[in-house]
């Protein structure tokens, strides 16, 4: 059963366009979510979180909007540059348990 | 500071023998989680560790895994009688006291063959 689910394998955006990276979850529990950034043989690296009291998060070129009744978060990169290029993973987590419910990746490509 | 440091960071074992990854947090980080990633797949969770306590083993499997961080040293995931469906990128991260959802920080991971 996958709770956190990222539709899109994968993304092709043009430099100094706008990303938008899609996350739906099927958990009503979850109140914590989070982006992470991975490029090939690392670790992944966290971008951007958001709690499940707010719409919006917003750093720099990223900003995370939330949208309980739909269970959808989305990820904006704006504007994309080429060394955004790499595997975007949305997760979630449901109280204090640490536990993280990752979904399986969409993989960003932003071309010069 | 440095960041969560695991080891070795390739490990090739071949089906039945014994796979050892190691795990040191960041400094005065008390809580290690460890994910698998299978190929073509995201993260999944298995184990959630304090120091000398398993918090959260719902994601291990039942037989051949377990986990350990212990009071002083390295976290271990044990992975005994290695099959294929073992190979995959193992990663830890670390966290600090306190809301541990919101601050794990991740390795750079071990990814193991089974041949």
């Amino acid at each position: 059963d996958q709770q956190v689910k990222q539709n899109s394998p994968s993304l092709s955006v043009q430099e100094g366009r706008i990303s938008i990276l899609n996350c739906d979850y099927t958990n009503s529990m979850f109140d914590y979510f989070l982006w992470y950034k991975k490029y090939p043989a690392e670790g992944p690296t966290f971008l951007i979180s958001i709690s499940s009291i707010k719409d919006k998060n917003e750093d720099g070129r990223f900003t995370v909007f939330l949208n309980k009744s739909a269970k959808h978060l989305s990820l904006h990169i704006v504007p994309s540059q080429p060394g955004d290029s790499a595997v975007y993973f949305c997760a979630a987590s449901a109280g204090n348990t640490g536990k993280l419910i990752f979904g399986q990746g969409t993989t960003l490509q932003v071309k010069p | 500071n440095a960041g969560v440091m695991q080891n070795p960071r390739h490990l090739v074992r071949r089906r039945g023998q014994e796979a050892r990854l190691r795990c040191s947090p960041m400094k005065g980080h008390s809580h290690v989680y460890w994910y698998r990633q299978l190929p073509e797949e995201g993260l999944k969770f298995m184990v959630y560790l304090q120091k000398e306590n398993i918090i959260d083993e719902s994601g291990m499997p039942k037989e051949r895994f377990s986990a350990e961080f212990p009071k002083e040293g390295p976290s271990i995931l044990r992975i005994q009688q290695v099959v294929r469906g073992d190979s995959a990128a193992y990663f830890c991260a670390s966290s600090p006291p306190g809301r541990p959802q919101e601050t794990q920080y991740f390795g750079p991971g071990t990814r193991l063959l089974v041949l």
